[in-house]
């Protein structure tokens, strides 16, 4: 099973709300991730999470509000939006890279279905 | 910096035809290399994948070989199908850093 379930699958909101992303895997991944992805662009990344802490932060502004409250979940909260973050949000989970440039390296992603987002 | 480029679309074609979308990159040392491929209105799907040079990655009809006196992973189809109409994504490992590298994207539109 190589799945990650997202949800909402839609999301519209106001610049004054305050609302949340969920993703989900079983797969007994220690990484996750989350991407926003705009109309026809390649996905950019947010946020990762190593061993449920926060590894990279992308600059990603502070409305924008990871969370990791275990293994399995990954929660974007999301709060004084713009209409410019309007876009497809990912989530996705893997193992942590193994060694740093070796052969055995992998980052072997699996994305969810993902939440289109409008703010407006 | 690690980066991956791969062939402007939209690529057009009928159905059966045969596909190659090019996929080069730029990395130091071993990067392993994806195809992901994301259908209209979802996510991305893992498509196929290499880890070392000469791996030849497979599926569903699609391949790709990594290649590394080139640095090309170029994506391969003998024959498309409408149901392949997608856009396709060409992305490399970086590292320790659980990054990975996505080239900016190729739309296949197949005809029937």
């Amino acid at each position: 099973d190589t799945e990650v379930t997202q949800t909402p699958k839609h999301l519209v909101m106001g610049m004054t709300n305050k609302k949340s992303l969920k993703c989900e895997q079983h797969m007994g991944h220690r990484a996750m991730y989350w991407y926003k992805q705009k109309a026809k662009k390649p996905p950019e990344l947010m946020f990762v999470y190593s061993y449920e802490k926060l590894s990279i932060n992308e600059s990603v502004p502070s409305r924008f509000s990871p969370e990791c409250p275990n293994s399995s979940l990954l929660n974007l909260h999301l709060h004084a939006l713009q209409p410019e973050d309007s876009a497809l949000y990912l989530c996705a989970s893997s193992q942590p890279t193994g060694l740093a440039g070796g052969p055995l390296a992998k980052n072997i992603q699996y994305f969810g279905a993902g939440t289109r987002l409008s703010v407006l | 910096g690690d980066s991956v480029t791969q062939m402007e679309g939209p690529v057009t074609l009928s159905e059966e035809a045969f596909l190659t979308i090019n996929c080069t990159y730029t990395a130091t040392g071993y990067p392993s290399l994806f195809w992901y491929v994301q259908y209209p209105g979802e996510g991305l799907q893992l498509l196929l994948k290499a880890t070392k040079a000469d791996d030849k990655g497979s599926n569903k009809g699609f391949e790709a070989t990594y290649r590394k006196e080139t640095t090309s992973f170029h994506l391969e189809k003998g024959s498309v199908q409408v149901s392949d109409s997608a856009v396709y994504f060409c992305a490399l490992d970086g590292g320790a850093t659980n990054k990975l590298i996505f080239g900016t994207g190729t739309l296949l539109a197949v005809q029937p």
